[in-house]
């Protein structure tokens, strides 16, 4: 079964950086998994901020981009804002053609 | 734009079969992929499965003998079939487009099913 790992939560102060990760529990993430992010508040559906590890969404602020860092996809948030603070998801597309997603991680700003 | 829109019974009963449909408008269904994607209350993410309108699909291990997903073009939407629930599949239900960069760029608004009896 594969796992794709996720930091539980993670806090970040306005104006901060912060950099979420994704792996794997097995093996390294490549960008041959095409790695994407999405960000989820209460209540609603995921919003998809990164795709293909690196490429932003439309209407998605520069302050969101993603890479490849030590094996894992990465999200990092430069200049963190009071409504940033949200479930953030992370997916890969494995060689098998299945989509695992990680457990998200909760980001608190204050 | 691309709307997609669930819809579906709010209650299913323990062993039976919750169905869901995702209606599609400003996108041919024929021309993407489509995936249903699930989340328990106060949990993750987990992805059910995708399929294409040509039959081809494929499905979340865990799920897969559980799962039926199908196409309906002519109504341009797409069903989702879960047989033998239990409680453990409560959750919302999304479906989602994806395309050639293996993301998913649209979602409906998630549909709330309960398993109880």
């Amino acid at each position: 079964q594969t796992v794709v790992t996720q930091e539980p939560s993670f806090s970040v102060s306005p104006g901060g950086t912060v950099t979420l990760t994704c792996g794997l529990r097995s093996g390294s993430v490549s960008t041959s998994h095409y790695p994407s992010w999405y960000q989820q508040t209460p209540g609603q559906a995921p919003r998809t901020l990164i795709y293909n590890t690196n490429t932003r969404s439309s209407g998605v602020p520069g302050r969101f981009s993603g890479s490849i860092l030590d094996n894992k996809a990465a999200l990092t948030i430069t200049g963190a804002q009071a409504d940033d603070e949200s479930d953030y998801y992370c997916v890969l597309h494995m060689a098998s053609g299945i989509y695992v997603f990680g457990g998200g991680t909760k980001l608190t700003v204050l | 734009q691309v709307q997609l829109q669930e819809s579906g019974p709010g209650l299913v009963k323990p062993s039976e079969t919750l169905s869901l449909t995702c209606s599609v408008s400003g996108a041919s269904i024929n021309v993407y992929y489509w995936s249903w994607i699930r989340q328990p209350p106060g949990r993750g993410l987990e992805w059910i499965g995708w399929i294409h309108y040509s039959g081809s699909s494929n499905y979340n291990p865990s799920l897969r003998s559980r799962v039926t997903m199908s196409v309906d073009a002519s109504k341009n939407h797409l069903s989702l079939d879960l047989n033998s629930v239990t409680a453990a599949d409560t959750a919302v239900y999304y479906c989602a487009r994806y395309g050639t960069m293996y993301y998913f760029d649209y979602w409906g608004q998630g549909a709330l099913v309960t398993v109880s009896s």
